[in-house]
């Protein structure tokens, strides 16, 4: 069954210190994974996607198909990044786009 | 830029009601999706849409039906509104395609079944 894990409710850290929000997935073919994020009182939004292999916002993500872990990092986290952060993978071939989402994690920066 | 509407940002009905939640689209996107979010269990797919007049269950259908008679218009209906149905939902739409596609959310609409 196809499964995404976000073992962390809530991260605390401190603005400056790095960041990372974990990411696992299930799921035996070739998936396309993304990273979504919700600021508080806004629409849930795209943040990145591992096929672009981008950089947003100072956060970018890897797909470690070993692992089978797409984990989300920042190396200096700023206040402005506490938010809602969901994982979600797509199967390559499934009709319609559906995805599959992570149970989020909160990211709260601290001053 | 993509825009996603949905019809109400907040939402009080009573137990047994029958409830209408109207999403509507401006991308001519193929996709659309209805979510409900709850703290901790995350986004759980309620239906979804593929195209006019298709639509597949999702992980938590129950209680719940969609219409769609026209590309730009996803309806998800409560039959007979229950407390347990007290939650944030979540539209979305994507464009079709094999890579990549991300999916568009809207402002949400918090119902509260009393």
């Amino acid at each position: 069954a196809q499964r995404v894990t976000q073992p962390e409710k809530l991260l605390s850290v401190f603005k400056g210190a790095p960041v990372e929000l974990k990411c696992n997935y299930s799921y035996s073919g070739s998936p396309e994974l993304f990273w979504y994020v919700q600021y508080s009182r806004q629409r849930l939004q795209l943040l990145l996607r591992h096929i672009s292999r981008e950089s947003i916002k100072g956060f970018t993500a890897d797909l470690n198909k070993g692992e089978t872990s797409f984990h989300l990092k920042k190396p200096f986290a700023q206040e402005e990044d506490s938010a809602m952060y969901y994982c979600a993978l797509k199967n390559f071939y499934n009709q319609g786009g559906k995805l599959i989402f992570g149970q989020g994690t909160e990211l709260s920066v601290k001053p | 830029d993509v825009k996603v509407t949905q019809s109400s940002r907040y939402l009080v009905k009573r137990t047994g009601e029958k409830v209408f939640l109207e999403c509507v689209q401006d991308m001519d996107h193929e996709n659309m999706f209805w979510y409900r979010q709850d703290p901790g269990l995350g986004l759980r797919l309620i239906y979804f849409s593929y195209d006019v007049k298709m639509k597949e269950k999702g992980d938590i259908p129950e209680g719940y039906s969609v219409s769609r008679e026209k590309k730009e218009r996803f309806s998800l209906i409560l039959e007979s509104a229950s407390t347990n149905q007290t939650s944030m939902y979540l539209c979305a739409s994507s464009l079709e395609g094999r890579i990549n596609q991300p999916q568009h959310f809207g402002d949400g609409t918090r119902l509260s079944i009393l």
